[in-house]
């Protein structure tokens, strides 16, 4: 079973402005990896935040974990078109060492122009 | 990083043939993984190709449909067997890198595109 699910399902925004999807999760986690796919390619890594921390930002991206609601949001701001894309949370296992990640169900972002 | 080539990038094929994906590796990984991704959906894990021994399981695939080879430290191949319409799927490699532990991002091929007709 998915380990995250994502909200919303989709999301269709205008140019320039903020987007926000989320993901919970139901079991412990050691960090919480965001991911991006373009048009049914491959994911690409956007940023980790470590279960000891609550915001971290790379770029236009603002990541969120709040580890007692078993949450995380991902903020894009001033979107671009180029944005328009699937963002996927992914979870390893509590158990040091294991190196799977479970992938929660994913947002589809577009980015009107 | 990682940098992954996984071919073929995309192909159709007649129900009943097998289909063979590559993926290459730029670096030596000690974990490779193979995901399905159906129309639509989320990745589902298939199995994890270990170099040295074979190649572990998620719930509901089994080896008999999906084989997989993992000769060296760089290269692995998922064979999706016997397909009907079902299979229809990309599938997508993927690799660890990182210290290990809890730095355990990952990084994709550009995924197989696979219809079968």
């Amino acid at each position: 079973s998915q380990q995250g699910e994502e909200d919303p399902q989709a999301l269709s925004i205008q140019e320039g402005e903020n987007a926000t999807m989320n993901c919970s999760y139901k079991t412990s986690i050691n960090n919480l990896q965001w991911y991006r796919q373009n048009s049914g390619r491959g994911l690409v890594h956007l940023i980790l935040i470590r279960s000891n921390e609550r915001e971290k930002h790379s770029g236009r991206l603002r990541v969120t974990l709040d580890t007692s609601k078993k949450s995380s949001s991902l903020l894009i701001t001033a979107s671009r078109a180029a944005d328009t894309a699937s963002y996927f949370c992914a979870t390893p296992p509590s158990n040091f060492g294991n190196e799977k990640l479970t992938f929660g169900t994913g947002t589809r972002l577009t980015i009107i122009p | 990083s990682a940098v992954i080539s996984q071919k073929p990038s995309r192909d159709i094929c007649q129900r009943g043939t097998s289909l063979t994906i590559q993926c290459q590796v730029d670096s030596q990984v000690t974990m490779m993984f193979w995901y399905r991704q159906q129309p639509g959906q989320s990745l589902t894990l298939i199995a994890t190709a270990n170099q040295g021994s074979e190649a572990t399981y998620e719930s509901g695939f089994v080896i008999d449909k999906f084989p997989i080879s993992r000769p060296n430290l760089t290269f692995s191949t998922l064979t999706v067997s016997n397909m009907s319409p079902e299979d229809s799927s990309i599938y997508l490699c993927s690799v660890v890198s990182g210290s290990g532990g809890a730095v355990n991002i990952q990084y994709f091929g550009a995924g197989t595109r696979l219809s079968v007709l």
